[in-house]
């Protein structure tokens, strides 16, 4: 099976840095997204990981380490707009059985 | 804009009714995936797509069933609803299903079924 952690709320002031952790247990693991998704809305797609090490993306970065089954979200320069969920999802791939399941994701709370 | 379309976008309905959510993926895309978001839960994935094949299965109840047509759209077909099935039901899709480029999931903008 598949397992994706992550924490439930985070709260963050504007113009600050936060990292969003993310932790999966799965077999066949062949990548990692994360989605932003404001309430109400549809995901929107941040990033993907495949290997290990840290991929940039403006004001958004994401790393991997495959061999510790972890992730995590960075943002910097936080903007008020950026109050949302943040998604972690693992892809695996057996049997060609190739889903994408997602983490509960992580409530992101941004302060003036 | 994502260039997935789903239909309706609200839908209200009784106990014991059965509704059928459409999906018009991206231009190009092949694979088509349906996800359940219940109030403050995360994305429930029901089933996978591609090129009008299933492909992968989650939790989706027996009561639920979904297709991919020669067109690649897709619906999703909710029979004997109950309560619990109020829900945002999302379609994605992406060119490729699995990992690798090419296979990030683009959403819609959701169907919302309320169940009364």
């Amino acid at each position: 099976g598949q397992n994706i952690d992550q924490p439930t709320e985070m709260t963050a002031t504007e113009g600050a840095i936060v990292q969003i952790n993310c932790t999966y247990q799965t077999s066949g693991f062949n990548g990692l997204f994360w989605y932003q998704q404001h309430a109400g809305e549809a995901p929107t797609f941040l990033s993907y990981n495949v290997l290990d090490g840290l991929e940039e993306k403006g004001r958004f970065s994401s790393f991997l380490s495959r061999s510790k089954g972890y992730s995590y979200l960075l943002l910097k320069e936080l903007q008020m707009k950026d109050s949302a969920s943040y998604l972690c999802a693992v892809t695996a791939e057996m049997n060609r059985d190739d889903k994408i399941i997602f983490g509960k994701g992580t409530r992101l709370h941004i302060l003036p | 804009d994502s260039g997935v379309t789903q239909t309706p976008k609200h839908l209200i309905t009784a106990t014991g009714q059965r509704v059928t959510l459409r999906c018009s993926p991206r231009s190009g895309d092949l694979s088509v995936y349906w996800y359940q978001q219940s109030l403050d839960q995360g994305l429930q994935f029901l089933i996978q797509y591609y090129n009008g094949e299933e492909r992968a299965k989650g939790n989706i109840l027996e009561r639920f069933s979904a297709q991919q047509f020669p067109d690649l759209h897709s619906e999703l077909n909710l029979s004997s609803l109950e309560l619990g099935d109020s829900a945002l039901y999302f379609c994605a899709s992406s060119v490729e299903p699995g990992a690798g480029v090419n296979t990030e999931a683009f959403f819609g903008q959701g169907t919302r079924l309320t169940v009364v």
